[in-house]
């Protein structure tokens, strides 16, 4: 079955720490890779995407993401973390052949110390 | 902002009542997909409708229905509400359906089943 791993549920760091939140999804063949951010009590907003092309894409804010085709991930990091990085990040992806909904990982709420 | 609009922002309603949740997708988009962000479930796919029509389905309960209308806004339509039903509803938007495209969300329903 299409699904997707977020391994962390919640990670807490402080400021100036780096980050890296794992991201699987469950097969290979053609995908679309998103990241997306949710600030408390807001919607949905776009960090990045891949579709093709160079596997390490940035994104808004200092963030980046690179896929592993061989390992069916698709990390995001970020160098440095601020407050403002507080959040709930979500990994989706759209198999193949679909019609263009996303499977979304569960989340992975991240809590910066200031 | 997106460019998504959602109403209404809140809506706290009985159980066995209906309600209608209403989507205005971004300005020129054909495709918009509804999601349903539980607790205890995450974001998952309820449908998509592209130009009018229904494209695909995921995890929507009989009881809940949708359609898109000629001026490309959607409803989506919950009747018979359990508690269960109690939810955060978002809309997403895309310009066409398939691969290489991006969803925009909006500000989301939130819906609370007494």
């Amino acid at each position: 079955a299409q699904s997707v791993s977020q391994h962390n549920h919640h990670v807490i760091l402080s400021e100036a720490a780096s980050l890296e939140l794992g991201c699987n999804y469950s097969y290979g063949g053609t995908v679309n890779l998103f990241w997306y951010v949710q600030y408390p009590g807001q919607h949905l907003q776009l960090l990045l995407k891949y579709f093709s092309g160079d596997p390490l894409v940035k994104g808004i804010k200092g963030f980046e993401a690179e896929f592993i085709k061989s390992k069916f991930s698709f990390n995001l990091r970020k160098p440095s973390v601020q407050w403002s990085d507080t959040a709930e990040y979500f990994c989706a992806v759209r198999y193949g052949g679909s019609q263009g909904n996303l499977i979304f990982g569960k989340g992975t709420k991240l809590s910066v110390k200031p | 902002d997106s460019g998504v609009t959602q109403t209404p922002k809140h809506l706290i309603t009985a159980t066995g009542q209906r309600v209608t949740l209403r989507c205005s997708p971004r300005s020129g988009d054909l495709s918009v997909y509804w999601y349903q962000q539980s607790l205890d479930q995450g974001l998952q796919f309820l449908i998509q409708y592209y130009n009018g029509e229904e494209r695909a389905k995921g995890n929507i309960l009989e009881r809940f229905s949708a359609q898109q209308f000629p001026d490309l806004h959607s409803e989506l339509n919950l009747s018979s509400l359990e508690l269960g039903d109690s939810a955060l509803y978002f809309c997403a938007s895309s310009a066409n359906t398939g691969d290489q495209e991006t969803q925009y969300f909006g500000p989301g329903t939130r819906l609370l089943v007494l």
